[in-house]
């Protein structure tokens, strides 16, 4: 079965610095997707960033870009010039191609932005 | 677009009740909707996936008569917690599949904060 694992509970940063949150992966299949989800304290699910595991280019939007590693099943997600409301949970999240298309969730890791 | 609509955002309920939340896809055919639970700070684990017309598939360890879900049209999904105690408190989230857009495959309702008492 397929396995996200954040391995930094907790995270903080100055604003307008930058800060990198890790996210490795464990699958045997070739072609899936990955995900960057953000959980403000309203609890609502907001897409932060995805990735085809086809492309080798790194996905990017705007402050956030992701360093994709595929022989290292590594997704870390760079988020920069922190602002206050990029304070949240942050989830990395795997998909297979084809099959249910459900997403599997790493354990979150939690980022504080110190003013 | 592609807004999924989850109602109630809360609710308390009394031991050994039913409670029933329902997820309308707004602007937009639900063909599949997952329905996962999150507990304080902690992930989102999978319950089931829905798909309109079919039974849920359940995710292992997941009481499929406790957590019943109904999927009887493209716009609507509802999980029905059955006879609930304490232990089901918990937050509840929907998530439709949605081919296209800019959500990247998904969109999420704003989740249902339960509270058996």
């Amino acid at each position: 079965a397929q396995t996200v694992t954040q391995s930094q509970p907790e995270m903080s940063v100055q604003e307008a610095e930058t800060v990198t949150l890790s996210c490795t992966y464990d699958t045997s299949e070739s072609d899936y997707y990955l995900f960057w989800y953000k959980q403000p304290p309203s609890r609502q699910m907001i897409l932060v960033i995805r990735q085809e595991a086809y492309k080798q280019q790194n996905a990017t939007e705007n402050r956030f870009s992701v360093n994709f590693q595929k022989a290292a099943k590594s997704f870390s997600l760079k988020i920069s010039d922190s602002q206050l409301g990029d304070a949240a949970m942050y989830f990395c999240a795997y998909r297979a191609q084809g099959g249910s298309e459900k997403l599997v969730f790493g354990k979150g890791t939690k980022l504080t932005v110190n003013p | 677009g592609a807004v999924v609509s989850q109602h109630p955002s809360w609710v308390i309920c009394k031991s050994g009740t039913s409670v029933k939340i329902e997820c309308r896809s707004l602007d937009f055919q639900a063909t599949t909707m997952f329905w996962y639970r999150q507990f304080p700070k902690q992930s989102l684990m999978l319950m089931a996936t829905s798909n309109e017309g079919s039974k849920a598939t359940y995710e292992q360890g997941v009481e499929k008569d406790k957590f019943l879900i109904n999927h009887a049209s493209l716009t609507l999904s509802t999980l029905t917690v059955t006879s609930a105690h304490p232990e089901d408190s918990s937050f509840y989230i929907c998530s439709a599949r949605v081919l296209g857009g800019p959500r990247g495959g998904y969109t999420f309702g704003s989740g249902t904060r339960l509270t058996v008492v």
